[in-house]
């Protein structure tokens, strides 16, 4: 079964201070990982998937087949990055369902 | 960008009662669309798989004569609660995949508040 876990609900950290959201997921296949960001009043967008393998706004995520993570890292956070922030799973190949994590909101602290 | 729209952002109904939902591909096609659910502060839970021309495919607990869904055309997809209860109560979103490169990428819309009084 397709799984993705986030174990923190809340994250908060300094403005400027580097900041790592959790991913981990359970898959049979082969797996495309997705970070999705819904800020306030906002809806939900995708901010970056493994395959592409680039940074936007600042954050990065690798792909850790070995222990099966999905991280999402950021050296010096920003109030802007305060939102909602979901990793998903879906199967390698496109077009595909969706699987979410729990999602983590993150707040930055000025 | 692709821009998925949700009509209506809100509604309120009474128990007993349908409820239409329509879920657009403003300026793209979409022959796959996907239903989700949230709950307050609770993730995104796939309902089903909305297929232009065939038959939805519903996740597994879901009832598929309550959520009825429809993919008329390769730009709208329906979702019609039925017999809406209290405990129907949610945040309904949908999504749309994107095309070319852009395949893998979901497409959100803004969602519509569903209260059931």
């Amino acid at each position: 079964a397709q799984r993705v876990t986030q174990p923190e609900k809340l994250l908060s950290v300094f403005k400027g201070a580097p900041v790592e959201l959790k991913c981990n997921y359970s898959y049979s296949g082969s797996p495309e990982l997705f970070w999705y960001v819904q800020y306030s009043r906002q809806r939900l967008q995708l901010l970056l998937r493994h395959i592409s393998r680039e940074s936007i706004k600042g954050f990065t995520a690798d792909l850790n087949k070995g222990e099966t993570s999905f991280h999402l890292k950021k050296p010096f956070a920003q109030e802007e990055d305060s939102a909602m922030y979901y990793c998903a799973l879906s199967a390698l190949g496109g077009a595909q369902k969706l699987v979410f994590g729990q999602g983590t909101r993150l707040t930055i602290n000025p | 960008g692709a821009v998925v729209s949700q009509h209506p952002s809100w509604v309120i109904c009474k128990s007993g009662t349908s409820v239409k939902i329509e879920c657009r591909s403003l300026d793209f096609q979409a022959t796959t669309m996907f239903w989700y659910r949230q709950f307050p502060k609770q993730s995104l839970m796939l309902m089903a798989t909305s297929n232009e021309g065939s038959k939805a495919t519903y996740e597994q607990g879901v009832e598929k004569d309550k959520f009825l869904i429809n993919h008329a055309s390769l730009t709208l997809s329906t979702l019609t609660v039925t017999s809406a209860h209290p405990e129907d109560s949610s945040f309904y979103i949908c999504s749309a995949p994107g095309f070319g490169q852009g395949a893998s990428e979901q497409y959100f819309g803004p969602g519509t508040r569903l209260t059931v009084t």
